[in-house]
């Protein structure tokens, strides 16, 4: 079975622009969650998605955005990228509603220059 | 808002075992969760207590005391695949809120 699917892996962008990053959960999963990984830190939340509904939004600036599709993968949008937006950004499905047990993706690298 | 505490670094030999403390302050608590996460890897599920006491899985127990806030993860006969990052989690509603990891070092 296909795990948690992320791209792309990596992605290099300049200040100012625009980034998409895309996530397919595990089949049959509803829920999908994004969260930044900075260096050395732990993962910080940043969203959660259930049945195309939005359950939860982390301390991020209005330049996140997310969206569920019908078939509950999910878009992380950011826009105006900054320097300190450069990260793992880590796409998690879980079954249910509350993440007691949250499958995460590779993740997509982001590099702003 | 939510807070965690875990050390940052633990190195042990082969064969040993290693104890991972996580103490939380946190509103709307669920359980704890932790995960493991190797250079470059996603992090993967490890456990997650909701109830206080020991849950064994494996070579690796993790145990919760909700009274205390506190929680730990018990790595037992340490292999050389156990370096890696562990996070501890706190989980509410909607969200995971993830600990600073401990850097788990295994020599030979």
């Amino acid at each position: 079975d296909a795990g948690v699917t992320q791209s792309p892996t990596h992605l290099i962008k300049t200040r100012g622009q625009q980034v998409t990053l895309r996530c397919s959960p595990i089949s049959g999963h509803k829920s999908v969650s994004w969260y930044q990984q900075v260096l050395g830190q732990g993962p910080q939340f940043i969203f959660q998605y259930y049945e195309k509904e939005e359950r939860g939004r982390g301390n991020f600036p209005d330049r996140f955005s997310a969206r569920q599709f019908p078939n509950y993968s999910s878009e992380l949008n950011v826009n105006a990228l900054l320097l300190g937006d450069s990260a793992l950004y880590l796409c998690a499905s879980s079954l249910l509603a509350v993440d007691t047990e949250a499958f995460f993706g590779q993740g997509t690298r982001l590099t702003v220059v | 808002g939510q807070s965690l505490e875990q050390p940052s670094e633990v190195t042990a030999v082969e064969g040993a075992i290693v104890q991972i403390n996580c103490t939380y302050q946190t509103s709307g608590f669920y359980g704890l969760s932790w995960y493991q996460q190797h250079d470059g890897g996603a992090p993967t599920f490890l456990s997650y207590n909701a109830l206080d006491g020991l849950e064994e899985t494996g070579r690796f127990s993790s145990f919760l005391s909700r009274s205390d806030s506190y929680g730990y993860l018990l790595l037992q006969e340490l292999q050389m695949k156990d370096s890696a990052s562990y996070f501890c989690a706190v989980l509410n509603d909607y969200k995971l809120s993830f600990g600073a990891g401990t850097t788990v070092t295994v020599r030979a």
